[in-house]
């Protein structure tokens, strides 16, 4: 079974640092791209980032490039987002997911955490 | 302000069919980038619902069914149950934008 589970939310003050983890089980963790999906307050769901299985290729949503950093241990199964230069428009729910990797789902996010709480004081 | 548009919410009475829209560009849904269409629960894990446009995964019930044509896509769910209350998000791909883009959303009322 495919578990995810993201940890490493919390309260931080603007212009701060937060590190998100997600622990990754059910599947051959390097088979896969994992991205990061945030869901501000009372708003819709948002791409932050993804990674490739090797963790050679990344991509960032315009608004986080040069804050945000994507990781992927393949030997410990986890996925990590350093953020930096925290704003407040930067809080919201952050859930890790799993790509989707045949080609009828291309693109898509198969499993997904259940997300960590991340809010930036102002 | 999101890339695929939807409506805010729509609302039927148990066993009715609602069908929710998704509406892209030539830059996503129209230059043939699959559609993916999510179920969310607030303070749940995201599920994926329909993806490549038409395909459920094992455990969807067949009264989810989705299509595409052109620069737009839809998701219907027929025989609505209570259950079914939650938030919808359809999902692609922008070539301009180089970016996986989802719909504002559409919150569900049984």
């Amino acid at each position: 079974e495919v578990q995810l589970l993201d940890s490493g939310g919390g309260l931080v003050p603007r212009g701060g640092s937060l590190r998100l983890s997600c622990a990754a089980s059910g599947f051959t963790f390097s088979d896969f791209a994992m991205a990061w999906v945030r869901q501000a307050p009372g708003k819709g769901l948002e791409w932050v980032s993804v990674i490739s299985g090797s963790g050679k290729t990344t991509d960032y949503t315009e608004s986080v490039k040069g804050r945000f950093t994507i990781s992927r241990d393949n030997s410990k199964g986890t996925l990590s987002l350093q953020m930096s230069s925290l704003r407040p428009e930067d809080t919201a729910r952050y859930f890790c997911a799993k790509r989707c990797s045949s080609s009828k789902c291309y693109k898509a996010f198969d499993f997904w955490g259940q997300g960590t709480l991340v809010a930036v004081s102002s | 302000q999101s890339v695929l548009t939807q409506p805010a919410s729509v609302s039927g009475a148990p066993g009715q069919t609602v069908t929710i829209s998704c509406i892209g560009a030539d830059s996503n849904i129209g230059a043939g980038y699959d559609v993916h269409w999510y179920q969310h629960l607030p303070g749940t894990a995201p599920k994926l619902l329909i993806y490549g446009n038409i395909n459920r995964p094992s455990g969807v019930p067949d009264r989810f069914s989705g299509s595409k044509s052109g620069t737009s896509a839809s998701l219907a769910i027929s025989g609505l149950q209570a259950d079914d209350e939650a938030d919808y998000y359809c999902q692609s791909y922008d070539r301009t934008l180089t970016a996986y883009v989802f719909g504002s959303g559409t919150e569900v009322t049984v």
